[in-house]
């Protein structure tokens, strides 16, 4: 089975800033990472995903992760965030079965003028 | 119209009420999930489906119940509602032939039991 742990739950960052959310998952083979993200009072939308290859993965909206396989982190990075990024941002992971996701709890990320 | 449809988005019941949440897609997916979102809990995983004849539980399916009525169609039943399955759900879908598990979400289904 695996699990994600996103270590913060709120992020609050000012407009223009970089920001960094934080995601680690424990599994014992190979998975697939995704990244969500929730605006409010809607449904998730994927981010971006890590399937194989590249480790740097490039999202929609200027965002971007990086798989490290020997820290076993997926962080999300944007270099410099608009109001409008703010929105809850979800860690999913799955086995390469694709069988089931399993979702971390979530960061809400706050951006401030 | 959405690709996943969820209805009703509000819904607010008493103890010991049947309630249904049904969802429909237009995407051609074989694949439907149900979870649940909680403040800080993320979301889990209640039910899922891979085909019509398929029918799975998740990582908390008591006191839920669900229906793959066709393939476009997964409804959520719960028999009898209690106050702490008052939560957000969602419906998903995915297509198996994408090779990952990319879901693509309905907007939600807010209950609330008192």
């Amino acid at each position: 089975a695996q699990s994600v742990t996103q270590l913060d739950s709120q992020v609050p960052v000012f407009e223009e800033a970089p920001v960094e959310l934080r995601c680690n998952y424990s599994s014992s083979v190979s998975v697939y990472l995704f990244w969500y993200v929730q605006y409010p009072n809607q449904g998730l939308q994927l981010l971006l995903k890590y399937l194989s290859g590249s480790t740097l993965v490039k999202g929609i909206n200027g965002f971007e992760a990086e798989f490290n396989k020997s820290q076993t982190s997926f962080h999300l990075r944007k270099p410099s965030v608009h109001i409008s990024d703010t929105a809850e941002y979800f860690c999913a992971v799955s086995d390469r079965s694709a069988r089931q996701l399993t979702f971390g709890s979530g960061t809400q990320l706050t951006v401030l003028p | 119209d959405a690709d996943v449809t969820q209805t009703p988005r509000n819904r607010i019941t008493k103890t010991g009420k049947r309630i249904m949440l049904e969802c429909s897609q237009t995407k051609g997916h074989d694949r439907m999930y149900w979870y649940r979102q909680d403040p800080g809990l993320g979301l889990r995983l209640i039910y899922y489906s891979f085909d019509v004849k398929d029918i799975n539980k998740g990582e908390i399916s008591d006191g839920y119940s669900v229906s793959r009525q066709a393939q476009a169609k997964f409804s959520l039943s719960l028999e009898s509602a209690i106050p702490n399955q008052t939560a957000l759900y969602f419906c998903a879908t995915s297509d198996h032939t994408s090779g990952a598990n990319v879901l693509t979400f309905g907007a939600g289904s807010r209950l609330t039991v008192l």
